[in-house]
């Protein structure tokens, strides 16, 4: 079955830019109707959605944080993605990656998700 | 301060029904669908309902879901220990200021 892991170090400086990847397996990147998205969760608090893309590279990304988020795609090696820029300690979470369905505009959800992967920002 | 709202705890007993309230704005749950998710301790959120009410495969009938207007309710019956977990509701937002994907707070069920 389609299996997520993200990978990427697990401590980025203040300032610095933090980045992931998540590898695909069991299922192709390219696959139509499917985006792949980032979402973070901060230590004991709730889902943040950070940004989706598309195998054509076409992307969606939260207007709270689009001035700092870059994601891409590799369909070479099936997988995507996350650039955070000029992080803080406000951006240390887990950091997951998920396929995003959507089906039509107002039709979304994420299945599966990868594990997870803590990212803390500190000096 | 999330744009959907979910009560932050609910609990019931074991073999009790309990329902998880998500309420928002016409920008969202009233012209989107909505999903669920269930987050089990110390593990990766987890899909329990899509477009509204429609569950997964191998996600027991247990579980439901439904929306009316601006706000949706994830129904959980025949409570069992294994179900304490957070939950979250998320739809997609087209508002200018939260437009793309948004999520509830998350509400922790507590089985007594």
């Amino acid at each position: 079955q389609l299996q997520l892991q993200e990978s990427g170090p697990g401590l980025v400086k203040p300032s610095e830019t933090l980045s992931l990847t998540c590898t695909v397996s069991g299922g192709s990147i390219s696959s139509s109707s499917y985006y792949w998205g980032w979402i973070r969760q901060p230590p004991g608090k709730g889902l943040e959605w950070i940004g989706s893309i598309y195998y054509s590279g076409s992307t969606y990304y939260n207007p709270s944080l689009k001035s700092r988020v870059t994601i891409s795609v590799d369909t070479s090696k099936n997988q995507f993605s996350l650039k955070l820029s000029s992080v803080t300690a406000a951006d240390t979470a887990v950091y997951y990656c998920a396929r995003h369905v959507r089906a039509v505009a107002d039709n979304n959800w994420f299945d599966p998700w990868g594990q997870g992967t803590l990212v803390t920002v500190s000096s | 301060q999330s744009v959907l709202t979910q009560p932050p705890s609910v609990s019931a007993a074991p073999g009790q029904k309990v329902t998880i309230s998500c309420s928002g704005s016409s920008s969202n749950i009233g012209n989107n669908y909505v999903s669920w998710y269930q987050q089990l301790p110390g593990t990766a959120p987890k899909l329990l309902i899509y477009e509204n009410n429609k569950r997964p495969s191998g996600i027991p009938d247990r579980f439901s879901g439904s929306k009316s207007g601006t706000s949706a309710t994830l129904g959980i019956t025949g409570l069992q220990t294994g179900d304490e977990a957070d939950y979250y509701c998320g739809t997609w937002d087209s508002s200018l200021s939260a437009g793309g994907v948004v999520f509830g707070g998350g509400t922790k069920l507590t089985v007594l």
